[in-house]
């Protein structure tokens, strides 16, 4: 099964600052490549597929890039409602998998 | 609006079974895959299952292959899984979530999640 690296594991970041996510893939996985945000105590909410295309209701400052292997999830301006966990998710192979994450929180 | 209700989760006996259920609303329950995705205690998203939108064809993931079954019904717009022989591990935030395509093996992702259910495999 492909394998989703993200990193950093944690991202510290002070309002207003513009933050970089990343996810690697063991294999390519085309540009079908998705990012989920997950607040505490709720469910994941799809903000990008297709590695660049938003969501419905994704906010313009969350923008989703790269192809193949390397994709990068980035904020412009973090908002304090941003502080969440980020996942990439692939599903170009069988089975789907997930990464392991990446905690954005205040610096 | 999309809404997805997951019920059914509780404490269970490692051996024991359990069946979720999560009730959809908002969209055309037929057109569309369902997936249940888990998540362990302080871990991260596993794609657990899928089901097509006709509930013809059937997913699992080599975790739970013949221990859990999937099935759907499309008159009550309601989608279940039936776990049985629970382990320790299984222990997990369970939720359902919505697919944007009709086929489960399919490169369109999941848009909607319900809330989840947890289910405690514990002695």
């Amino acid at each position: 099964e492909i394998v989703l690296t993200q990193f950093p594991a944690t991202l510290s970041l002070s309002a207003g600052e513009r933050g970089t996510l990343s996810c690697r893939a063991s294999q390519s996985v085309s540009s079908y490549l998705a990012w989920y945000q997950q607040k505490p105590g709720q469910a994941p909410r799809l903000l990008i597929y297709d590695a660049s295309t938003r969501a419905t209701g994704t906010p313009a400052r969350f923008s989703g890039s790269g192809s193949g292997t390397d994709f990068t999830l980035t904020i412009s301006s973090l908002e304090p409602e941003d502080l969440a966990v980020y996942y990439c998710q692939q599903r170009n192979k069988w089975p789907p998998t997930f990464g392991g994450g990446t905690k954005v929180e205040l610096k | 609006e999309v809404q997805l209700v997951e019920s059914g989760g509780g404490l269970v006996q490692p051996g024991g079974s359990l069946r979720l259920s999560c009730a959809a609303s908002g969209f055309p329950f037929s057109h569309y895959a369902m997936n249940w995705v888990r998540q362990a205690p302080g871990k991260g998203l596993e794609w657990v299952s899928g089901i097509s939108g006709s509930g013809v064809s059937t997913y699992y993931s080599d975790s739970v292959k013949g221990r859990f079954t999937i099935s759907r019904d499309n008159s009550k717009n309601t989608l279940y899984v039936q776990m049985s022989s629970l382990r320790v591990e299984d222990t997990a935030v369970y939720y359902c979530a919505k697919q944007m395509s009709v086929d489960v093996i399919s490169t369109r992702p999941s848009d909607y999640w319900g809330q989840g259910t947890l289910v405690t495999v514990s002695s």
